[in-house]
């Protein structure tokens, strides 16, 4: 089945710093998503974004279907953005597949 | 209600024992998902429904798993005969249709004593 590794593993930013995090994938897709699950658990969507580039004030995310990447870049990071970013694609299946996730703490 | 809405929140049990765990999507979103997060680790994926019908089962851990859904709304995993490795926090979402942007529920954590 398909893989999807994303990198870092772990990230630690000073407050007001900027952060790319990658989510790279085995195979073609329908569709990706990014969340971000938060200290309390509740995972919030942040891009549905199959192909091309998204904003959303701080936040952007740009996928490369034909090169398997997906790039979400934070800048001015804030300590509210701390928490697990997931990565999940949906290949047409029946199954949609997560990414172990990069979990970002934001120091003050 | 605005979103996916799940119950009950948090719920220990002891071993051997049957749990329900229910999930309620957003109105009119066709496709329900459930999903499986063991402490500090991703989303492992359980089982999809398009309406009342599951396609696949084969994401489901053992046969004491099953879940169903009617009226094309409500869903419920039942656990059986609990064990510790149950231990976890089910998340239910749901979407538009197949593919379509997924929208989470707050999960409901599951410690079997």
């Amino acid at each position: 089945g398909i893989q999807v590794e994303q990198s870092p593993p772990d990230l630690i930013l000073q407050e007001g710093a900027n952060s790319t995090l990658r989510c790279n994938f085995s195979d073609s897709v329908n569709n990706l998503q990014w969340f971000h699950q938060n200290p309390w658990g509740q995972l919030i969507n942040l891009f549905y974004i199959p192909s091309g580039t998204k904003q959303n004030g701080r936040l952007s995310a740009t996928t490369v279907a034909t090169e398997r990447y997906s790039l979400l870049y934070i800048s001015s990071s804030q300590t509210t953005d701390s928490g697990v970013y997931f990565c999940a694609v949906y290949t047409g299946g029946f199954k949609t597949i997560f990414g172990a996730g990069t979990r970002l703490f934001v120091k003050a | 209600g605005a979103g996916v809405s799940q119950s009950p929140s948090n719920k220990v049990t002891e071993k051997g024992k049957d749990v329900e765990l229910r999930c309620d999507p957003i109105s009119g979103h066709t496709a329900l998902y459930w999903y499986r997060q063991s402490l500090g680790q991703g989303l492992e994926f359980l089982i999809y429904f398009q309406g009342n019908s599951a396609p696949d089962k084969s994401g489901l851990p053992s046969d004491r798993f099953s879940a169903e859904r009617t009226g094309g709304s409500v869903s419920t995993l039942t656990i059986q005969r609990t064990q510790q490795e149950d231990s976890a926090v089910y998340l239910c979402a749901s979407s538009r249709g197949q593919g379509n942007e997924q929208f989470f529920g707050p999960g409901t954590r599951l410690t079997v004593l």
